[in-house]
This record gives C-alpha cells, sequence and structure tokens, in this order.
C-alpha cells in the first residue's frame, strides 16, 4: 500500500546544530508539505513544493529549508536549532488540491531542542 | 487569503450525548471544506469533506458535517459519541487564489467523552 513516512519519530538535539527531518511518500503525488503543530496553535505550515526544484515559504519559514530534488521526498531543514522549534513537525502529500483532494499526513515528528 | 475559525478549543461530552464542533470559514467564494481527525499520538487523518452537491456530508465514524454558505460554516455532528471519539479535530478550508493549493487548518477542538 501506498504511504508517508517521517523518521526519524522522536529527536533530542541541541540550540544551534542543524538537523533534517526526513519524509517519503510513495503515493507519487506532486505537492508535499512540512507543519508544525504547537498548543494553541493548531497547524502552521512552513513549507511546501508543488513539484520537483519547487520550493515555497508558509506562514512560519523562518529558520527552516526545504529542497525537492525527486517526487517522493521532500526533506526539513533546521539551519540552527532553536527552543522555538521544539515541536511536533508533520509532512503531508496530496494530488491536486483543485481536484478536491485531500492531503495525506504523515504519522508526525516529535522534535525537542535542549 | 482563507482563514477558519474553531469557536470551542475543548469539548466535554458524556458518552452516548450527541455532540456538535463549530466552524466558520472566511470567505463566501466556492471552497472545499474538510475535517480531520488527530487521535493521540497520530498524525491526521480525514473524516469526510465538502466539494459541492448535497450541503449533508457524511464521513466515517458515524459524523456528518453540513454546509451552509450563507453563515460561511461547517459544523461537524455525531448524534451519539463513544469513548474512543476523543481525540482533537481540525477544520480545514482549501486556498485556490493564484493557482495555489494549499489548506489552511482551525486551531482545533478536543473532544473528550467522558463516561
Amino acid at each position: 500500500d501506498a504511504e508517508i513516512t517521517q523518521s526519524p519519530r522522536h529527536k533530542i538535539t541541541e540550540t544551534g546544530r542543524q538537523v533534517t527531518l526526513a519524509c517519503h511518500q510513495t503515493w507519487n503525488h506532486n505537492n508535499m508539505f512540512w507543519y508544525r503543530q504547537d498548543l494553541g496553535h493548531g497547524l502552521r505550515l512552513i513549507h511546501y513544493s508543488y513539484g520537483v526544484q519547487d520550493t515555497n515559504k508558509g506562514e512560519v519559514s523562518d529558520g527552516y529549508s526545504v529542497s525537492r530534488s525527486n517526487t517522493e521526498d521532500l526533506p526539513l531543514t533546521l539551519e540552527s536549532a532553536a527552543s522555538s522549534q521544539t515541536s511536533v513537525y508533520f509532512c503531508a502529500s496530496s494530488p491536486r488540491l483543485a481536484l478536491g483532494y485531500e492531503q495525506y499526513f504523515g504519522p508526525g515528528t516529535r522534535l525537542t531542542v535542549t | 487569503a482563507q482563514s477558519v475559525t474553531q469557536l470551542d478549543s475543548q469539548v466535554p461530552v458524556f458518552e452516548e450525548a450527541p455532540v456538535e464542533l463549530r466552524c466558520n470559514y472566511s470567505s463566501s467564494v466556492s471552497v472545499y471544506l474538510f475535517w480531520y481527525v488527530q487521535y493521540p499520538n497520530q498524525g491526521l487523518q480525514l473524516l469526510l469533506k465538502y466539494l459541492s452537491g448535497s450541503t449533508l456530508v457524511k464521513g466515517i465514524n458515524g459524523f456528518e458535517a453540513e454546509f451552509n454558505k450563507s453563515q460561511t460554516s461547517f459544523h461537524l455532528r455525531k448524534p451519539s459519541v463513544h469513548i474512543s471519539d476523543t481525540a482533537e479535530y481540525f477544520c480545514a478550508v482549501s486556498d485556490r487564489q493564484g493557482g495555489s493549493e494549499k489548506l489552511v487548518f482551525g486551531k482545533g477542538t478536543k473532544l473528550t467523552v467522558n463516561p
């Protein structure tokens, strides 16, 4: 069955370190998204991509970057981790939203920055 | 840009009672609307969606939602809840302006079903 996976599921890192969170989907979806989930804020969009070599900033993109070299993967990099980036991160993918398709979510990565 | 307001951050109910989780969105232009559920320590999964047609949409696990264009609302209902419905529920609206294909999420409503 097609799926979307995230790794690692849990990560503890120190302030200032570079961290990369992986997202891999086997649905061959063009659209991929990264969100962070924090108490009281719901889901906030960090970055998104509509296809290979395409990346776009979301509402909370400062301190994060993504690259899309193939259809299946959209890794999220924290260039210099900060305590404010402690959160749960979700990756999602979808076919064309314009046609009414929903987003499919991964299981999440819990990141703690100490 | 679209926005979504979930009017209740927490809703406690007793088992077998009815429940309504409220959602309002900002724009009256043509939209797609979604409800997602997140069980503890899991990702989000789709409960139901409204694209067009009948304003009453039925989803999984006995949930349904009613699209009301004049009130820009998409409230989620279940006539009789179970303990297993305890979860966080998110309303989302499509943002299709300027070729964008994003979803805008509300802040979530935590439903707690008590015995």
